[in-house]
């Protein structure tokens, strides 16, 4: 069963970076799939940051681009989040997900989240 | 971006009931639809798949139909378990998007 671990600290200092790493096991991160970053404001709905393939291959979402960087670490099965320039409105549980191509590019596995407030 | 449309935003039912959420995209996106359940503090699971494919494990009382742009997730007979929120996302290009979820309560 694919499981995927989260780690990371919960605050983070405005105009900070907000790093976010993603243990993958029960899969690769050289396999096909595609490994997701997701957050979800409080009360609010869930929307799309980036995402990385096996090659560190990149899509991102416009509305991050110039801050957001998604990285693989084959070595350990992972990959991380780096969010640079951070404000309250960042503020949110971020949860990774791995795209699966058997699943036709839904988002099969999900971590268990982390909730990162922005404050001083 | 791909805007997508739920409809309702919450809904009230029974134990039992039959129940059917909508999705409208923006534009066309084939049957790259998926939808999720979301319980309190909890990530979100993945239901259906490619608008109409059970999930491995998901219940047989969750199916989904549709295709191009309007799609619908049904619950054929409500268990106590599923009342929760629900999305939809596509999966047709990036970025990736989401519907603004639908929140089943008890009647």
């Amino acid at each position: 069963q694919v499981q995927l671990q989260q780690s990371g600290p919960g605050l983070v200092k405005p105009s900070g970076t907000l790093s976010l790493t993603c243990a993958v096991s029960g899969d690769s991160v050289s396999s096909a799939n595609w490994w997701n970053w997701i957050r979800q404001p409080p009360g609010k709905d869930l929307e799309w940051i980036g995402e990385v393939s096996h090659s560190g291959n990149t899509n991102y979402n416009p509305s991050f681009k110039s801050r957001l960087s998604i990285s693989v670490d084959k070595s350990k099965n992972e990959f991380s989040l780096n969010l640079s320039s951070v404000t309250a409105a960042d503020t949110a549980v971020y949860y990774c997900a791995r795209l699966g191509v058997h699943s036709d590019y839904a988002l099969d596995f999900w971590g268990q989240g982390t909730l990162v407030t922005v404050s001083s | 971006d791909i805007q997508m449309t739920q409809s309702p935003s919450s809904l009230s039912a029974s134990v039992g009931d039959r129940v059917t959420i909508s999705c409208r995209a923006s534009q066309g996106i084939s049957s790259y639809l998926n939808w999720y359940q979301q319980k309190p503090g909890k990530a979100p699971e993945l239901l259906i798949y490619a608008a109409s494919s059970l999930q491995s494990g998901v219940p047989s009382r969750f199916s989904g139909s549709g295709s191009g742009s309007d799609f619908t997730l049904t619950i054929s007979s409500l268990q106590p378990e599923d009342f929760t929120t629900y999305y939809c996302q596509q999966s047709y290009t990036t970025p990736w998007t989401f519907g603004q979820g639908t929140k089943v309560e008890i009647k």
